[in-house]
Protein backbone atom coordinates (compact mmCIF):
# COMPACT_ATOMS: atom_id res chain seq x y z
CA UNK A 1 0.00 0.00 0.00
CA UNK A 2 1.50 3.33 -0.93
CA UNK A 3 0.84 4.61 2.59
CA UNK A 4 2.83 2.96 4.33
CA UNK A 5 6.63 2.68 3.85
CA UNK A 6 9.23 -0.26 4.86
CA UNK A 7 12.79 -0.01 4.31
CA UNK A 8 15.25 -0.94 3.41
CA UNK A 9 13.91 -3.82 0.68
CA UNK A 10 16.49 -5.94 1.40
CA UNK A 11 18.86 -6.26 4.70
CA UNK A 12 22.35 -8.12 4.86
CA UNK A 13 23.16 -7.99 8.83
CA UNK A 14 26.05 -10.42 10.23
CA UNK A 15 25.16 -12.71 12.93
CA UNK A 16 25.14 -11.01 16.26
CA UNK A 17 24.32 -8.15 15.15
CA UNK A 18 20.94 -6.47 16.27
CA UNK A 19 18.97 -4.74 13.19
CA UNK A 20 16.29 -2.19 13.12
CA UNK A 21 13.86 -2.30 10.41
CA UNK A 22 11.70 1.00 9.57
CA UNK A 23 8.05 1.21 9.26
CA UNK A 24 6.36 4.69 8.45
CA UNK A 25 2.56 5.04 7.62
CA UNK A 26 0.68 8.09 6.91
CA UNK A 27 -2.83 6.44 6.59
CA UNK A 28 -3.28 7.79 10.51
CA UNK A 29 -4.28 4.78 11.22
CA UNK A 30 -3.91 3.50 15.00
CA UNK A 31 -3.32 -0.19 15.16
CA UNK A 32 0.21 -1.14 13.28
CA UNK A 33 1.61 -4.70 13.68
CA UNK A 34 4.73 -6.82 12.68
CA UNK A 35 4.15 -10.14 10.93
CA UNK A 36 7.19 -12.76 10.04
CA UNK A 37 7.14 -14.80 7.05
CA UNK A 38 9.12 -17.71 5.96
CA UNK A 39 9.63 -19.31 2.83
CA UNK A 40 6.39 -21.46 1.83
CA UNK A 41 4.60 -20.01 5.19
CA UNK A 42 2.11 -18.10 6.44
CA UNK A 43 2.43 -14.92 8.66
CA UNK A 44 3.15 -14.77 12.18
CA UNK A 45 2.41 -11.63 14.63
CA UNK A 46 5.50 -10.09 16.23
CA UNK A 47 3.85 -7.46 18.10
CA UNK A 48 1.27 -5.13 17.62
CA UNK A 49 -0.08 -1.94 18.66
CA UNK A 50 -3.30 -0.15 19.27
CA UNK A 51 -2.10 3.20 20.35
CA UNK A 52 1.21 5.03 20.69
CA UNK A 53 3.22 4.10 23.80
CA UNK A 54 2.04 0.70 24.22
CA UNK A 55 2.00 -2.57 22.48
CA UNK A 56 1.58 -6.14 22.56
CA UNK A 57 3.11 -9.41 22.43
CA UNK A 58 2.43 -11.48 19.65
CA UNK A 59 2.99 -15.23 19.21
CA UNK A 60 6.49 -15.02 18.39
CA UNK A 61 8.04 -11.98 20.27
CA UNK A 62 10.72 -13.52 21.55
CA UNK A 63 14.48 -11.72 20.25
CA UNK A 64 12.41 -8.92 19.07
CA UNK A 65 11.57 -4.98 20.15
CA UNK A 66 9.54 -2.59 18.88
CA UNK A 67 8.51 0.94 20.00
CA UNK A 68 5.72 3.00 19.18
CA UNK A 69 6.60 6.95 20.23
CA UNK A 70 4.74 8.39 17.11
CA UNK A 71 1.79 7.41 15.61
CA UNK A 72 3.43 7.07 12.37
CA UNK A 73 6.06 5.11 13.16
CA UNK A 74 6.76 1.45 14.48
CA UNK A 75 10.36 -0.02 14.21
CA UNK A 76 10.71 -3.33 14.81
CA UNK A 77 14.61 -4.37 16.34
CA UNK A 78 15.92 -8.12 15.71
CA UNK A 79 18.37 -8.49 18.23
CA UNK A 80 20.78 -11.29 18.60
CA UNK A 81 18.51 -13.05 20.70
CA UNK A 82 16.50 -14.04 17.82
CA UNK A 83 18.08 -17.59 16.98
CA UNK A 84 16.18 -17.97 12.92
CA UNK A 85 16.60 -13.96 11.97
CA UNK A 86 16.42 -14.38 8.60
CA UNK A 87 12.98 -13.92 7.11
CA UNK A 88 10.44 -11.65 4.87
CA UNK A 89 9.30 -9.12 7.69
CA UNK A 90 5.86 -7.52 6.50
CA UNK A 91 4.68 -4.68 8.67
CA UNK A 92 0.88 -3.37 8.81
CA UNK A 93 -1.95 -0.78 9.87
CA UNK A 94 -5.35 -0.94 10.46
CA UNK A 95 -8.16 1.41 11.79
CA UNK A 96 -8.98 0.62 15.16
CA UNK A 97 -12.86 -0.81 15.53
CA UNK A 98 -15.07 -2.76 12.94
CA UNK A 99 -12.84 -5.39 12.07
CA UNK A 100 -10.48 -2.58 9.58
CA UNK A 101 -8.84 -5.15 7.19
CA UNK A 102 -5.09 -4.60 7.21
CA UNK A 103 -3.01 -2.29 4.95
CA UNK A 104 0.73 -4.10 4.28
CA UNK A 105 3.96 -2.35 3.47
CA UNK A 106 6.19 -3.61 0.68
CA UNK A 107 8.06 -5.67 3.60
CA UNK A 108 11.58 -6.08 4.37
CA UNK A 109 14.02 -9.00 3.61
CA UNK A 110 15.98 -9.83 6.21
CA UNK A 111 19.69 -12.12 5.70
CA UNK A 112 21.33 -12.79 8.45
CA UNK A 113 24.71 -14.94 8.00
CA UNK B 1 -4.97 -20.33 20.84
CA UNK B 2 -6.83 -19.87 18.01
CA UNK B 3 -6.02 -22.14 14.60
CA UNK B 4 -7.31 -21.33 11.40
CA UNK B 5 -6.60 -24.55 8.80
CA UNK B 6 -6.28 -23.70 5.12
CA UNK B 7 -6.32 -26.66 2.47
CA UNK B 8 -5.00 -27.10 -0.14
CA UNK B 9 -1.50 -26.49 0.80
CA UNK B 10 -0.58 -26.43 -2.65
CA UNK B 11 -2.74 -26.13 -6.17
CA UNK B 12 -1.69 -26.47 -9.61
CA UNK B 13 -4.10 -25.99 -12.43
CA UNK B 14 -4.56 -25.24 -16.27
CA UNK B 15 -5.68 -21.66 -17.06
CA UNK B 16 -9.40 -21.91 -17.43
CA UNK B 17 -9.87 -24.61 -14.73
CA UNK B 18 -11.45 -23.81 -11.76
CA UNK B 19 -9.85 -22.99 -8.34
CA UNK B 20 -11.16 -23.56 -4.75
CA UNK B 21 -9.48 -23.01 -1.23
CA UNK B 22 -10.69 -24.31 2.33
CA UNK B 23 -10.70 -22.05 5.48
CA UNK B 24 -11.46 -24.45 8.32
CA UNK B 25 -12.38 -23.51 12.37
CA UNK B 26 -12.74 -25.88 15.22
CA UNK B 27 -14.65 -22.76 16.66
CA UNK B 28 -16.80 -20.34 15.67
CA UNK B 29 -15.28 -17.71 13.54
CA UNK B 30 -16.34 -14.21 14.27
CA UNK B 31 -15.54 -12.52 10.89
CA UNK B 32 -13.24 -13.68 7.86
CA UNK B 33 -10.87 -12.02 5.83
CA UNK B 34 -9.04 -13.47 2.41
CA UNK B 35 -6.11 -11.84 1.14
CA UNK B 36 -3.54 -12.48 -1.49
CA UNK B 37 -0.14 -12.29 -2.29
CA UNK B 38 1.42 -11.94 -5.01
CA UNK B 39 4.94 -13.65 -5.50
CA UNK B 40 7.58 -11.70 -4.06
CA UNK B 41 4.77 -9.10 -2.70
CA UNK B 42 2.98 -8.62 0.13
CA UNK B 43 -0.86 -9.61 1.10
CA UNK B 44 -3.51 -7.29 -0.55
CA UNK B 45 -7.11 -7.35 1.39
CA UNK B 46 -9.58 -8.92 -0.72
CA UNK B 47 -13.10 -9.00 1.22
CA UNK B 48 -14.69 -9.44 4.41
CA UNK B 49 -17.33 -11.99 5.57
CA UNK B 50 -19.22 -11.10 8.54
CA UNK B 51 -22.63 -12.67 8.71
CA UNK B 52 -23.68 -16.32 8.54
CA UNK B 53 -24.14 -17.93 5.14
CA UNK B 54 -22.79 -14.73 3.43
CA UNK B 55 -22.02 -14.97 0.22
CA UNK B 56 -20.01 -12.50 -1.77
CA UNK B 57 -18.59 -11.92 -5.46
CA UNK B 58 -16.18 -10.56 -7.31
CA UNK B 59 -15.95 -10.58 -11.28
CA UNK B 60 -14.36 -14.41 -11.28
CA UNK B 61 -14.11 -14.54 -7.51
CA UNK B 62 -16.96 -16.01 -5.38
CA UNK B 63 -16.43 -15.94 -1.42
CA UNK B 64 -18.94 -18.09 0.81
CA UNK B 65 -19.23 -18.33 4.56
CA UNK B 66 -20.23 -21.08 6.16
CA UNK B 67 -23.81 -21.64 7.85
CA UNK B 68 -22.44 -22.54 11.08
CA UNK B 69 -19.56 -19.95 10.57
CA UNK B 70 -16.79 -22.64 10.81
CA UNK B 71 -15.51 -22.36 7.82
CA UNK B 72 -15.24 -20.46 4.37
CA UNK B 73 -13.94 -21.18 0.48
CA UNK B 74 -12.73 -19.02 -1.98
CA UNK B 75 -13.56 -19.98 -5.85
CA UNK B 76 -12.10 -18.62 -8.33
CA UNK B 77 -13.72 -19.44 -11.70
CA UNK B 78 -11.91 -19.58 -15.19
CA UNK B 79 -8.43 -18.74 -13.52
CA UNK B 80 -6.14 -16.52 -15.16
CA UNK B 81 -1.98 -15.64 -15.27
CA UNK B 82 -2.93 -13.15 -13.03
CA UNK B 83 -4.50 -15.23 -10.37
CA UNK B 84 -0.91 -16.94 -9.87
CA UNK B 85 -0.62 -16.27 -5.77
CA UNK B 86 -1.36 -17.20 -2.14
CA UNK B 87 -4.55 -16.81 -0.80
CA UNK B 88 -4.73 -16.54 2.78
CA UNK B 89 -7.73 -16.49 5.06
CA UNK B 90 -7.78 -14.88 8.21
CA UNK B 91 -10.16 -14.80 11.64
CA UNK B 92 -10.41 -11.00 13.03
CA UNK B 93 -11.80 -10.16 16.58
CA UNK B 94 -11.45 -7.05 17.13
CA UNK B 95 -7.68 -5.76 16.60
CA UNK B 96 -6.36 -9.42 16.43
CA UNK B 97 -6.01 -11.33 13.34
CA UNK B 98 -5.11 -15.14 13.06
CA UNK B 99 -3.95 -16.24 9.61
CA UNK B 100 -4.57 -19.34 7.98
CA UNK B 101 -1.35 -20.49 6.57
CA UNK B 102 -2.62 -20.03 2.73
CA UNK B 103 -2.89 -22.10 -0.04
CA UNK B 104 -0.46 -21.56 -3.43
CA UNK B 105 -1.71 -21.27 -6.44
CA UNK B 106 -0.07 -22.06 -9.45
CA UNK B 107 -1.58 -21.74 -13.03
CA UNK B 108 -0.12 -23.15 -16.27
CA UNK B 109 -0.44 -21.19 -19.28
Amino acid sequence: DGGITQSPKYLFRKEGQNVTLSCEQNLNHDAMYWYRQDPGQGLRLIYYSQIVNDFQKGDIAEGYSVSREKKESFPLTVTSAQKNPTAFYLCATSRTGGNSPLHFGNGTRLTVT
Amino acid sequence: GQQVMQIPQYQHVQEGEDFTTYCNSSTTLSNIQWYKQRPGGHPVFLIQLVKSGEVKKQKRLTFQFGEAKKNSSLHITATQTTDVGTYFCAETYGQNFVFGPGTRLSVLP
